[in-house]
Parts: structure tokens; sequence; C-alpha cells
């Protein structure tokens, strides 16, 4: 079973709005992070937060961790055309000197212009 | 900094060749892995590198090898090429593995 499951899979939304794409893990984590993949490309890391943080923001990005539910989301705020990617989770233990990276399937989200 | 460079872009193998995918990266990074990205199957690790002459495997290992010469390149092998194989491959770095990854564009190899 996934690690990182995002929810929803795809989304479709109009340029301006609020999109927001959550993710649940079911093991303990040291991290987790947020990647954007566009269409043919590599994954691109937007955001780390810490598992005893419970939010962080960096420009348009805000995420937020909930621990106790193991759970994450990712708010993207006034959504612009270029937004339109894959969005991944990927979460990281540390364990034996390995840090093991584990990656969800994904949510797609298209901007409409 | 040219970041993680894959190469090539694109493969077309037959069942049962072997082919070497390339993975170079410039920011002295001592971590390195490869992924397989299948359709509705998110990214698998198949094999990763805390540094040079130490590798170990991941999630999916079978049907591949890798080397760790230099902290610079981190070659993947197919060692006998099957249908089963056909994905995109992604090639990343990190400077400690747990940090965000840096990531190449990607090999897209098909095998018939």
């Amino acid at each position: 079973s996934q690690q990182g499951e995002e929810d929803p899979q795809a989304l479709s939304i109009q340029e301006g709005e609020n999109a927001t794409m959550n993710c649940s893990y079911k093991t303990s984590i040291n991290n987790l992070q947020w990647y954007r993949q566009n269409s043919g490309r590599g994954l691109v890391h937007l955001i780390l937060i810490r598992s005893n943080e419970r939010e962080k923001h960096s420009g348009r990005l805000r995420v937020t961790l909930d621990t106790s539910k193991k759970s994450s989301s990712l708010l993207i705020t006034a959504s612009r055309a270029a937004d339109t990617a894959s969005y991944f989770c990927a979460t990281v233990l540390f364990s034996g000197g390995y840090q093991k990276v584990t990656f969800g399937i994904g949510t797609k989200l298209q901007v409409i212009p | 900094n040219a970041g993680v460079t894959q190469t090539p872009k694109f493969q077309v193998l037959k069942t049962g060749q072997s082919m070497t995918l390339q993975c170079a990266q410039d920011m002295n990074h001592e971590y390195m892995s490869w992924y397989r990205q299948d359709p509705g199957m998110g990214l698998r690790l198949i094999h990763y590198s805390v540094g040079a002459g130490i590798t170990d495997q991941g999630e999916v290992p079978n049907g591949y090898n890798v080397s760790r010469s230099t902290t610079e390149d981190f070659p993947l092998r197919l060692l006998s090429a099957a249908p089963s194989q056909t994905s995109v491959y992604f090639c990343a770095s990190s400077y400690n593995g747990g940090e965000g990854n840096t990531f190449g564009s990607g090999t897209r190899l098909t095998v018939v």
C-alpha cells in the first residue's frame, strides 16, 4: 500500500481560485515534502515540513501537518494557469542511517485560465 | 550548476538487451537515488547510494544494478531488459537524503 496517498487524484479549478490537496500516510515520519511535476518533466521540490511543525508557508503555498491524523495538506492560493501540474507528497523516515523517502501517486491539478 | 543530468532522454530496447542509464550531478551531493514512475504507482525507489562506494537496494531492485565510483555519477544498468521495465526513470540527488531532492528530467524507456 502507498505510504503517501494524495487526495483528490485530480482537481480542476478556475484561475484565481485556491487549490487544496491532501496527503495521508500510515507510519511515523521525520518530515514530509511536497513536489511538483510538470508534464514530461522531473519533480521539483516545493516545500518541506518537519514532524514537529504544524504549518509552513512559502509564497502562495501553505502546508499543514497533523501527525496525530497522519495527514498533510497543500494549499495553493490565487492559482495561476502555470500551476497546472501533478503534485506529490513524499514522507521521509530516518532509520539506521538511511532516509526512507516514499512518494504518493500524486494529485493532477488543472488550472483553467 | 547543471543540477542532475540524465541521459538518454528516450530509449527503445528489445527484450533481453542491456543498457546503462547515466546520471550525473554537480552539487557535491552525497545521496543519490533512482526511481521509476509508472501510471497510478507514484515513484518507486530502485536503488540508492549514500556516498561513493556505497549502494543499497530500494523497493523494486530486481533486474537493475548500480555502482557509485565517484560522488558525481550514479549509473543504472538494466541487465536483460523486459517489457515490465517500460517506465520513466528518474535520478535524484540530495545533500543527505532526508532534505529536498533535486531530480533529473527523466529517461523514458520502452522495452518491446
